[in-house]
């Protein structure tokens, strides 16, 4: 059974661009949620999807944002990117019961 | 609103110690809570998901329980070693799209 999918592993963006994450999660899992990790911090939650819907969102500027696709695929786009975007970009894929199964992540540096 | 705890925030052990890491949590509805690892850099690997009608799992030297009625999950961790640094975190059902995890309580095993 594939495990999630995270692309790209690793990225570098200059500031006021923008950059979209993908995320393709275990077969039959209908549920993405997205998470931000800098240095030193836990984990910050962004958004989460549920069959195609937006369920829950954590407290990120509106330059955040992310969709999920008929096949549970999601991904999250960040516009305008500024310095401290710079992070480590975690997705998660769920079922009721089955708790999380997480990707690799991808490695955003902006500069 | 679920909220999960873990106290402390860091340890530091010699090898060979046996080991409890804590993680509280405020509603004691919780019907499964998961602990992971995650090694500097990487995404979270999932070591153990306690369902509530099982109240503890094991997996090597690795045992975790759950009580609901004290809102507390402990990880048990024998005969350490130093492959086992890391950051545990522990978190909640990922129930309705809301985050519930801990801040995570980083190890550090020295020879």
């Amino acid at each position: 059974k594939a495990g999630v999918t995270q692309t790209p592993r690793y990225l570098i963006k200059t500031r006021g661009q923008q950059v979209t994450l993908s995320c393709s999660p275990i077969s039959g899992h209908r549920s993405v949620s997205w998470y931000q990790q800098t240095p030193g911090q836990g984990l910050q939650f962004l958004f989460e999807y549920f069959s195609e819907t937006q369920r829950n969102k954590g407290n990120f500027p509106g330059r955040f944002s992310g969709r999920q696709f008929s096949n549970s695929r999601s991904e999250m786009n960040v516009s305008t990117l500024e310095l401290g975007d710079s992070a480590l970009y975690l997705c998660a894929s769920s079922e009721p019961g089955a708790g999380y199964t997480f990707g690799s992540g991808t490695r955003l540096t902006v500069v | 609103k679920q909220e999960v705890t873990q106290i402390p925030a860091a340890l530091s052990v010699p090898e060979g110690e046996n080991l409890v890491l804590n993680c509280s949590f405020t509603d004691s509805a919780i019907y499964n809570l998961q602990w992971f690892r995650q090694d500097p850099g990487k995404g979270l690997t999932s070591l153990l998901l306690i369902q509530s009608s099982q109240r503890e799992q094991t997996s090597g030297r690795l045992n975790a329980s759950l009580d609901k009625s004290s809102g507390r999950s402990t990880l048990y961790i024998a005969a350490s070693q130093p492959g086992d640094s890391a950051t545990y975190l522990c978190a909640g059902p990922p129930d309705a799209g809301k985050s519930t995890f801990g801040d995570g309580t980083t190890l550090t095993v020295k020879p």
